[in-house]
């Protein structure tokens, strides 16, 4: 079965400055998702950023994008110009691209952030 | 938005009563989900459905059960509810164009029982 690791249970930043969050998972598929999730104080839970694991090239959506390193299992999201807006908890999600099945989503525990004034 | 909502958005409940939370969504997907959120374990998927009265479970459906007797509306059931079933509810629908079929969420029910 899939997992899904992030091992820091909180970080913070500055606004304005940048941080990274990180997400290790394991698996043993080839074709596979990967995803950030963002869950602000709303409880809302919002899909911040993709990954399709046979693309090289890393995923990026204006000032969020991701490091991802297929050999490491290693999938880490960077905010740029952190702003108090960004404050939330972050989940990074597997989902295996294997047709059939449920397609469901393995999440980790979640990070949770703090944007400091 | 996913045209994704959920009811009850908040519910408190007593031991041992049947509780149902319905998600209702306006764009016909086919695929949808409910995951549960606990503290420390991130989302879990409970069930899922993949089309009309097409159901299946997930890794936590115990006390669980789920009804789809029309495209837009996923029906939870907690048979007999216990104080393990505390937590907050989320339902999700996959998108349906593309190939990497992302999840959407609905808004989340919070459902305590006493």
């Amino acid at each position: 079965a899939q997992t899904v690791t992030q091992s820091q249970p909180e970080m913070s930043v500055q606004e304005a400055e940048t941080v990274t969050l990180s997400c290790t998972y394991d698996t043993s598929e080839s074709d596979y998702y990967l995803f950030w999730y963002k869950q602000p104080p709303s409880r809302q839970m919002i899909l911040v950023i993709r990954q399709e694991a046979y693309k090289q090239q890393n995923a990026t959506e204006n000032r969020f994008s991701v490091n991802f390193q297929k050999a490491a299992k290693s999938f880490s999201l960077k905010i740029s110009d952190s702003q108090l807006g960004d404050a939330a908890m972050y989940f990074c999600a597997y989902r295996s691209a294997n047709q059939g099945g449920s397609e469901k989503l393995v999440f980790g525990k979640g990070t949770k952030l703090t944007v400091n004034p | 938005d996913a045209g994704i909502t959920q009811s009850p958005r908040h519910k408190v409940t007593e031991t041992g009563t049947p509780v149902t939370l319905r998600c209702h969504q306006t764009e016909n997907h086919r695929y949808m989900y409910w995951y549960r959120q606990d503290p420390g374990h991130g989302l879990r998927l409970i069930h899922y459905s993949y089309g009309v009265k097409d159901t299946d479970k997930g890794e936590v459906s115990d006390g669980y059960s789920v009804s789809r007797s029309k495209t837009e509306d996923f029906l939870l059931t907690l048979e007999s509810a216990t104080s393990s079933q505390t937590s907050v509810y989320f339902c999700a629908i996959r998108s349906n164009p593309g190939a990497v079929h992302e999840q959407y969420f609905g808004p989340g029910t919070r459902l305590t029982v006493t």
